[in-house]
């Protein structure tokens, strides 16, 4: 049973702090997402990779978050310095397109980020 | 830019059937998702529509218009476990080199509440 899995699961830290995420998607998916959720905007899309090329991270406050793939069983999420409103639980999803549209996309379990 | 709209919150009882829409307003149109997400976990995979027409699975089923940028997710035969989040995603194709389709902009979830 193929899943896509992330770490660490929870983290507290404090402001300023560089905080790092990891996920590793399922194997033969060739493009991996970060979304981030609050209850005030929801689900939003942070940026995205397709064969482990970046494609967008307009979704992301580049003077802080960095996303990263340096291979296919591994993406990356740094927030450096971490800020209270980046409190948020941060999902990652791989997914699989073929023929200019889905065959299928898998979330994570998420991250639950706080920062004090 | 792209708009999603789904209501905030619906009431059902166990055994019953109920229908969630979701207009949506975006350019490029690739697909529309469905996901569940119970309190505290992950989105979870229901159903892709791109073409017209209703797709059936089980229990749940998932009708789209692309011409009215309509899609609704019904749900038969209540469960008190159908208590949950459900999210309407819309995918585009992507603007990118190598096509494909981009990732997905949510709705804000139609909070679901069985009744016994």
């Amino acid at each position: 049973d193929a899943r896509v899995t992330q770490t660490p699961r929870h983290k507290v830290t404090e402001m300023g702090q560089e905080v790092t995420m990891r996920c590793q998607p399922i194997l033969g998916h060739n493009t991996v997402f970060w979304y981030r959720q609050t209850m005030m905007q929801g689900l939003e899309l942070l940026a995205y990779f397709r064969n482990r090329a970046p494609l967008d991270d307009s979704g992301m406050p580049k003077d802080r978050f960095s996303a990263e793939m340096p291979d296919a069983t591994l993406a990356t999420l740094k927030i450096q310095p971490s800020e209270p409103r980046d409190s948020a639980v941060y999902f990652c999803a791989s997914g699989l397109v073929r023929g200019g549209g889905w065959v299928e996309q898998f979330f994570g379990p998420g991250t639950r980020l706080t920062v004090l | 830019g792209q708009n999603i709209d789904q209501p905030t919150e619906m009431t059902a009882t166990e055994g019953a059937i109920v229908q969630i829409n979701c207009t949506y307003q975006t350019s490029g149109f690739n697909g529309l998702f469905w996901y569940q997400q119970h309190a505290g976990e992950a989105p979870t995979f229901l159903s892709y529509n791109v073409l017209d027409g209703l797709e059936e699975k089980g229990r749940f089923s998932s009708f789209l218009s692309r011409s009215k940028g309509y899609s609704y997710l019904l749900l038969k035969e209540l469960q008190m476990k159908d208590s949950a989040s459900y999210l309407c995603a819309v995918s585009r194709a992507s603007a990118y080199s190598g096509g494909g389709a981009d990732g997905l902009t949510f709705g804000k979830g139609t909070h679901l509440i069985i009744q016994p």
